[in-house]
Formats: C-alpha cells, sequence, structure tokens
C-alpha cells in the first residue's frame, strides 16, 4: 500500500530534549516536506526536499533540522524543543513540486 | 511570503450547496489545491485546478478559478453531514507547497 509514515503518532516532551520524528514513504517520490500545523494558521511549511541531499527552508524553520539522506526518508529534528514547538506535525511526498501531495497521519507534540 | 486567505468557518445545512472561498497571490501558479482534513487525520487531496482552467467539476465538487482576481472557490453541491471537516486552499509558490488558514465546514442536520 502506497503511505506515507510517522513515528511517533503522539509525544509529550520537555524543554530542551533532543528528539527525531521520523518520515518515511513507498512511492518513490522526490519532494517531501514538513509541515507544521496550529490553530488558525493552517499548515505551515517548515523545510522541503527537492530530492536526496537536497534540503531547504521553509516559512518557519527556526529551531528545526531536517536530513535527506536516503530518498524514502526525510527526518525532522528538534536539537532543542521549545514549547512554542508544541504542534501537529505532518510529512508528506510528491513526485515533484507541483504535483499531488500525500500526507502521512501526523504526529502530536507537546513540549513541557 | 505567499499569502493564501480563507474565512474560517462555514455552516450549512444538509442537503445545501456550501461553498468555500480561497484568495491567493501568486499567479504564477501551476495549479491550485484543494485538500480536504477529517477530525483527526492527514489531509487529501480532494480535487484540483489547472491555472488555465476557469471551472472543473467532478461529481458533488465544482471549483471555479478567476485568475484575474486570484479568487479560487469549491462548490459542494447536497452537502452531506460526512463533508464536515476543514478544507484547504493551497498553490504552489516556487518550490514551496502554501496552504491557507482552512475553513471548518459545519453540516447541520
Amino acid at each position: 500500500e502506497a503511505q506515507v509514515t510517522q513515528n511517533p503518532r503522539y509525544l509529550i516532551t520537555v524543554t530542551g530534549k533532543k528528539l527525531t520524528v521520523t518520515c518515511s514513504q513507498n512511492m518513490n517520490h522526490e519532494y517531501m516536506s514538513w509541515y507544521r500545523q496550529d490553530p488558525g494558521l493552517g499548515l505551515r511549511q517548515i523545510y522541503y526536499s527537492m530530492n536526496v541531499e537536497v534540503t531547504d527552508k521553509g516559512d518557519v524553520p527556526e529551531g528545526y533540522k531536517v536530513s535527506r539522506k536516503e530518498k524514502r526518508n526525510f527526518p525532522l529534528i528538534l536539537e532543542s524543543p521549545s514549547p512554542n514547538q508544541t504542534s501537529l506535525y505532518f510529512c508528506a511526498s510528491s513526485l515533484g513540486v507541483g504535483n499531488e501531495q500525500f500526507f502521512g497521519p501526523g504526529t502530536r507534540l507537546t513540549v513541557l | 511570503g505567499e499569502d493564501v486567505e480563507q474565512s474560517l468557518f462555514l455552516s450549512v445545512r444538509e442537503g445545501d450547496s456550501s461553498v468555500i472561498n480561497c484568495t491567493y497571490t501568486d499567479s504564477s501558479s501551476t495549479y491550485l489545491y484543494w485538500y480536504k482534513q477529517e477530525p483527526g487525520a492527514g489531509l487529501q487531496l480532494l480535487t484540483y485546478i489547472f491555472s488555465n482552467m476557469d471551472m472543473k467539476q467532478d461529481q458533488r465538487l465544482t471549483v471555479l478559478l478567476n485568475k484575474k482576481d486570484k479568487h479560487l472557490s469549491l462548490r459542494i453541491a447536497d452537502t452531506q453531514t460526512g463533508d464536515s471537516a476543514i478544507y484547504f486552499c493551497a498553490e504552489t509558490y516556487g518550490q514551496n507547497f502554501v496552504f491557507g488558514p482552512g475553513t471548518r465546514l459545519s453540516v447541520l442536520p
């Protein structure tokens, strides 16, 4: 089944404790992206990747890192999480930037 | 950056038509999209329209595009309770994907 998976689905952590949210897709997509969803703000793009080893900042990259060492995986790294990063995070992938994006199920992160 | 705007809430009665509006700012977007998010779920592509089209119809869904005014709308005919969700308008801006804030559609019995 073609899908985008994210782990964990739910995470509660404390300020400053490094964490990684994994994202994997099995559709051989080149374009992958991370978003955060906050009430009244919709989805805001954090980082995106056009292909392996090619990543770029979206609208709200501060406090986040990503890597794209393999085509299927695009982990989101929070080196030192802060409470303002409490949010719902979505990973998405598509063939290319103008194509339909397939979304993962979301990761709800709470930073205390 | 680019701004995509939508009204945040819409309530309709079951069986009526719903019209969700969106304004965008990048006239060079090739595609414009409507995504649907049901409670507790990720987003799913509902429909899209190519920028050189004015209208696209797909069963109960009609998308209208006014490029001059940069206005996009989604009409849902015979709205059902299962249509209750958040609807996001989105455009591509360069290599970015830009979403609106989402319109929460509530369908009243």
